[in-house]
């Protein structure tokens, strides 16, 4: 079974300030999600990213796969309130198959 | 983009009781759904595969007599907990796979179960 660990778990910041959420693994995935969940919701989809090195942008939202395609990061610029919530990345094997969950980040920003 | 529904929503039931949650693809097939399980301030804990037409595959440490799997149709995947305890209580996801679309899964909205 692969493991993603993923830090922060816990994040409180103010409105305006930038963070990274970190997603590593010792295996390579063919690929990584990050979602975006909210209390009593399922997970939403932000992006995927399948090449290595591989860069995406939505809105304040960097996201980025490692090289080797074991690692992944989030960045998000100048923070909002409405980007309060739990942040997941879950990467998989093989094309369409089952998901490995990292811990998640709880990410709140206060205004 | 692709729609997955799960029915109901919220549910209360007493102890020992069996529940059914329905998980449906509203505007894809999807031959493969994922349940999966979380506690509160967790993250999801895959709990089975659940395939059509065959038996589910399930995650090492979760009882396939407890948590039945049917996946009857292309559409449609129900998961239901059997002689419900307290310790069931959980927030239940499912999610389907876009066929041909790759990598992108998408989840249900959840269903909260709380056994009394």
């Amino acid at each position: 079974t692969q493991l993603l660990e993923q830090s922060p778990q816990f994040l409180s910041i103010q409105e305006g300030e930038n963070l990274t959420v970190y997603c590593n693994s010792s295996s390579v995935f063919s690929s990584l999600q990050w979602y975006r969940q909210e209390p009593g919701e399922g997970p939403v989809l932000l992006v995927t990213v399948v090449t290595g090195g591989e860069v995406k942008k939505l809105k304040r939202l960097t996201f980025q796969f490692g090289d080797a395609r074991k690692d992944s990061s989030l960045h998000i610029t100048a923070a909002q309130p409405g980007d309060t919530g739990l942040y997941l990345c879950a990467g998989d094997e093989t094309s369409g198959s089952r998901l490995t969950f990292g811990e998640g980040t709880q990410l709140t920003v206060n205004p | 983009g692709a729609v997955v529904s799960q029915h109901p929503s919220r549910v209360i039931c007493k102890s020992g009781t069996s529940v059914k949650i329905e998980c449906r693809s509203l505007d894809f097939q999807a031959t493969t759904m994922f349940w999966y399980r979380q506690f509160p301030k967790q993250s999801l804990m895959l709990m089975a595969t659940s395939n059509e037409g065959s038996k589910a595959t399930y995650e090492q440490g979760v009882e396939k007599d407890k948590f039945l799997i049917n996946h009857a149709s292309l559409t449609l995947s129900t998961l239901t907990v059997t002689s419900a305890h307290p310790e069931d209580s959980s927030f239940y996801i499912c999610s389907a796979p876009l066929a041909g679309g790759g990598e992108t899964q998408y989840f249900g909205p959840g269903t909260r179960l709380l056994v009394l």
